[in-house]
């Protein structure tokens, strides 16, 4: 049982370019989440799904862009990176809306 | 506007010793809590929870209190143990949502 894997680990980007952070869970969990956490700061919610096919937008959305075609991945949409996005990102999932959120191992974020 | 604060930065022990990590809250619909302990170069880990229904919750070695009056709550670790040394998260939801509010965390550090 894998839990909540993401890919890559590490990505330098430059200015303007873009990328997809993959994220899967294999707990059949309803509810996903992606954050990011800036240093010194907490984590900050960027957008999260409630189910296959419905997405909503957190406190920090501007910059990215998600789906959720399955309930298993949830990917994460960087369009023309900017520095302001340096950061480390996480993924989380959750089976039920009181549940507690369990965590992917990160992928730390450059944009130069 | 930071909804959920942690206003210790940083916080150094002595194994065997309590660890009393500190929490306050602003927004008066959140109705359940958690704490989430993070090492290094991982994701957070869920630690232990508390709904506004109780003022105490006790899990092994951690116990959460819960002031509503003052939007206060606190994590008791005790005995500390080096291995507890990480960045422990204070989080809040509303009973209506998935969401989670974050605080910036705390870098507990127990000497050995």
């Amino acid at each position: 049982n894998a839990g909540v894997t993401q890919t890559p680990k590490f990505r330098i980007l430059k200015i303007g370019q873009s990328m997809t952070l993959q994220c899967t869970q294999d707990m059949n969990h309803n509810y996903m989440y992606w954050y990011r956490q800036d240093p010194g700061m907490g984590l900050k919610l960027i957008y999260y799904s409630v189910g296959a096919g419905i997405t909503d937008k957190g406190e920090v959305p501007n910059g990215y862009n998600v789906s959720r075609s399955t309930t298993e991945d949830f990917p994460l949409r960087l369009e023309l990176a900017a520095p302001s996005q340096t950061s480390v990102y996480f993924c989380a999932s959750s089976g039920q809306v009181f549940g507690e959120q369990y965590f992917g191992p990160g992928t730390r974020l450059t944009v130069t | 506007d930071q909804q959920v604060k942690q206003n210790s930065p940083s916080l150094s022990v002595q194994e065997g010793r309590i660890s009393i990590l500190n929490c306050d809250y602003t927004n008066s619909m959140f109705d359940y809590f958690l704490w989430y302990k993070k090492y290094p170069a991982e994701g957070p880990t869920f630690l232990i929870s508390i709904s506004s229904i109780k003022d105490k919750n006790e899990d092994g070695r951690f116990t959460v209190f819960l002031n509503k009056s003052a939007k206060h709550l606190s994590l008791h670790i005790v005995p500390s143990q080096p291995g507890d040394s990480a960045v422990y998260f204070c989080a809040a939801k509303e009973t209506s949502g998935s969401r989670l509010t974050f605080g910036e965390g705390t870098q507990l550090t127990v000497n050995p």
